[in-house]
C-alpha cells in the first residue's frame, strides 16, 4: 500500500500570508502513460465532508480560488495558498489515486 | 447538480452488521466509479472500499476486507455496504464519493455494547 504522510501536522499563519502543506508519498504516483501524477488535495471543515481543491496535483477543480495551488511529481508534492484569508481555516489532506486510495493524516491550518 | 445521500447508520453492539446505503441524483451514475470513505471521530479519512462504473472489479481497505461487502444496483442509481461482524474501531461518519469531487455528507455508524 501506498503510505501518505503530511507534514506538517499543523499550521498557524498569520492573513494575507503564504501557508505551505506538503505530501510525500511512500512510492511514486506519476503514471507516464498519461504524464500525470495521481495526487490531489482536499479542505475539510467541521461538519462538513472535504472539497475537492487540486487533482492532477495541479489542477485547480472549478470554483476553487486561484490563490489554492498545487505543485510536484513522482513522490513530494505541496499546496501553497498564496494569501492566507480567514475562509481558509480548516484541515487539508493529500490523497492518492494511483493505486485504490489512500490519504494524508492531515494538516491544520490556524491563523496565527 | 450532483446529490448522494447516504443512510443506514446507527448504533451497534460489536459482532453486530450494518447495511449503508448511498443514493445518488443529478448524474449518469452507472458511469462513474465510487466508493466508501470513513472518518472517526475527531480523526483522518480513510478509504473503505472501491467498486467500478459496471460492479465488476471490487478493492477492499486490508481492515475491512473479508468483513465489509461493497455493491452497487445501477438501476436504482445506488450504492452499498452491508457490514457485517462489526469492531468497535469501525465507529466512523461513512461517506460515499463519486469520482474525486462528490461526497456525500456521510452517516454515523457507531459500535458498542
Amino acid at each position: 500500500d501506498i503510505v501518505m504522510t503530511q507534514s506538517p501536522d499543523s499550521l498557524a499563519v498569520s492573513l494575507g500570508e503564504r501557508a505551505t502543506i506538503n505530501c510525500k508519498s511512500s512510492q511514486s504516483v506519476f503514471y507516464s502513460s498519461n504524464n500525470q501524477n495521481y495526487l490531489a488535495w482536499y479542505q475539510q471543515k467541521p461538519g462538513q465532508p472535504p472539497k475537492l481543491l487540486i487533482y492532477w496535483a495541479s489542477t485547480r477543480d472549478s470554483g476553487v480560488p486561484d490563490r489554492f495551488s498545487g505543485s510536484g511529481s513522482g513522490t513530494d508534492f505541496t499546496l501553497t495558498i498564496s494569501s492566507l484569508q480567514a475562509d481558509d481555516v480548516a484541515v487539508y489532506y493529500c490523497q492518492q489515486y494511483y493505486s485504490t486510495y489512500t490519504f494524508g493524516q492531515g494538516t491544520k491550518l490556524e491563523i496565527k | 447538480q450532483v446529490q448522494l445521500v447516504e443512510s443506514g447508520g446507527g448504533l451497534v453492539k460489536p459482532g453486530g452488521s450494518l447495511r449503508l446505503s448511498c443514493a445518488a441524483s443529478g448524474l449518469t451514475f452507472s458511469a462513474y466509479y465510487m466508493s466508501w470513505i470513513r472518518q472517526a471521530p475527531g480523526k483522518g479519512l480513510e478509504w473503505v472500499s472501491y467498486i467500478s462504473s459496471n460492479g465488476t472489479t471490487i478493492y477492499y481497505a486490508d481492515s475491512v476486507r473479508g468483513r465489509f461487502t461493497i455493491s452497487r444496483d445501477n438501476a436504482r442509481n445506488s450504492l452499498y455496504l452491508q457490514m457485517n461482524s462489526l469492531r468497535a474501531e469501525d465507529t466512523a461518519v461513512y461517506f460515499c464519493q463519486i469520482g474525486l469531487r462528490n461526497w456525500g455528507q456521510g452517516t454515523l455508524v457507531s459500535v458498542s455494547s
